[in-house]
């Protein structure tokens, strides 16, 4: 079982719609959490990034981990058509030499229909 | 702003071949990555650098090898390719302090192994 798992969709959703993405980790040691976004044929870029339990909103982004699940979600609220691309959760391991690296979930492929 | 470059953006291979990847980062990040991004896989680390002169093996390194003899540039080597290393490849880096679990991708680099 990989660290951090990711059902990898495809989802489609019609514009305007609430999207939930959704990860789990295995490892509670965990403390950081992000979420990249990759377009296609494009770089991941880092999204949201939030530390321990909570919630982070920023714009139509809710970042959300539930540490007592070891469950993280990605809310995009009032989704638009630019919003389509893979959203990857990960978190960076926090011991020994490999401190920092990250561990990636397989990404969930989003696509927004106008 | 360039960010992190990666040379060449595409190339086919024959199998037995070999050739060397780019990575070149202009921001002074002292740690640099090298990942594959295969369907259905996600992002695997293949070797990454805490510093100048200095490597270290990710998850899948076989088949690999890399160099930082430069701050700003670490290179990915194929010394015989075989066909299982047909992927995307992506460069990132992040600096070794200001936020555990920053990186900034390039763009990628597109391999076939025929």
């Amino acid at each position: 079982q990989k660290e951090v798992e990711q059902d990898p969709g495809p989802l489609s959703v019609p514009e305007g719609a609430i999207v939930s993405l959704n990860c789990t980790y295995s490892n509670s040691a965990f403390q950081y959490f992000m979420w990249y976004r990759q377009y296609s044929r494009k770089g991941p870029e880092l999204l949201m990034y939030t530390y321990s339990s909570g919630n982070k909103e920023d714009g139509r982004f809710t970042a959300q981990v539930d540490k007592s699940s070891k469950y993280i979600s990605l809310f995009i609220r009032d989704s638009q058509p630019s919003d389509s691309a893979t959203y990857l959760c990960a978190a960076p391991m926090n011991y020994g030499g490999s401190q920092g690296n990250l561990i990636f979930g397989k990404g969930t492929k989003l696509s927004v229909k106008p | 702003n360039a960010g992190v470059t990666q040379t060449p953006k595409f190339r086919v291979l024959k199998t037995g071949q070999s050739m060397t990847l780019l990575c070149a980062q202009d921001m002074n990040h002292e740690y640099m990555y090298w990942y594959r991004q295969d369907p259905g896989m996600g992002l695997r680390l293949i070797h990454y650098s805490v510093g100048e002169g200095t490597t270290a093996k990710g998850e899948v390194p076989d088949g690999y090898n890399v160099s930082r003899l430069k701050k700003q540039n670490f290179l990915l080597g194929l010394e015989s390719a075989a066909p299982s290393q047909t992927s995307v490849y992506f460069c990132a880096s992040r600096p070794r302090t200001g936020g555990i679990g920053i990186q900034y991708f390039g763009a990628g680099t597109r391999l076939s192994v025929l």
